[in-house]
């Protein structure tokens, strides 16, 4: 599986965007980018994914770049709750690792009040 | 629509010993992975099952197995208990009708080994 890299922090303001960037100059062509987050003491859950084109949803946008090598998720307004470890992701489309992510270290964001 | 279900939530061991853990997916939901998470190694895949056969499967010693039950329930266990298996274990469960698929996590079995 293609390799990602994060920040290891963020802080960002109540109210005010978030932007989190993700690298993976080695994404192939079968993979999709996802976000997962882990807010504390709970299990991760899936933010957004997508291919090529940037993707809307009700928790965040979701920005890949034409090349695909890298990709921002965008919350647009943070609140308190969005402080959480955020993992960008990529699963290949093609295999058959329905139920397999490979975790990196992820970005652990601070919200401030 | 109840959520991944891990039973239990918390608990201790001594080196040596064995552990059982159980995880209750989504209703619907036939696909089951297990992850363990350290603060040294982060969150790392286990294995998956799927109609009770285990598809794919991390590195992880043998001492780690699993299994998956006809309701789509799983279990896995962990013999001859270390120190190092001290974890957050984590199960996830998804409908798998794609490689891509979101996954639903429960919020873990917390394992202490002294």
């Amino acid at each position: 599986d293609a390799k990602t890299t994060q920040p290891n922090s963020m802080e960002s303001n109540e109210e005010e965007p978030v932007h989190l960037p993700c690298n993976h100059s080695t994404i192939s062509g079968t993979d999709y980018i996802h976000w997962y987050r882990q807010l504390p003491s709970q299990g991760p859950e899936y933010v957004i994914h997508g291919l090529t084109s940037n993707v809307n949803n009700r928790m965040a946008s979701l920005a890949i770049a034409e090349d695909r090598k890298s990709s921002t998720l965008i919350l647009h307004r943070a609140t308190l709750r969005d402080a959480a470890v955020y993992y960008c992701i990529l699963r290949d489309r093609s295999s058959g690792n329905t139920g397999k992510l490979i975790f990196g270290q992820g970005t652990t964001l601070q919200v401030k009040p | 629509k109840a959520g991944v279900t891990q039973t239990p939530r918390y608990l201790i061991k001594t080196r040596g010993q064995q552990v059982t853990l159980s995880c209750s997916p989504i209703s619907g939901h036939r696909s089951v992975s297990w992850y363990q998470q350290t603060p040294g190694q982060g969150l790392q895949f286990l294995f998956e099952y799927f109609s009770e056969t285990q598809r794919n499967k991390g590195n992880f010693p043998g001492r780690f197995s699993g299994r998956q039950f006809s309701n789509s329930r799983s279990e896995m266990n962990v013999s001859t208990l270390e120190l190092g298996d001290s974890a957050l274990y984590l199960c996830a469960s998804s409908i798998q009708t794609s490689n891509t698929g979101e996954l639903f996590f429960g919020e873990g079995s917390r394992l202490t080994v002294l």
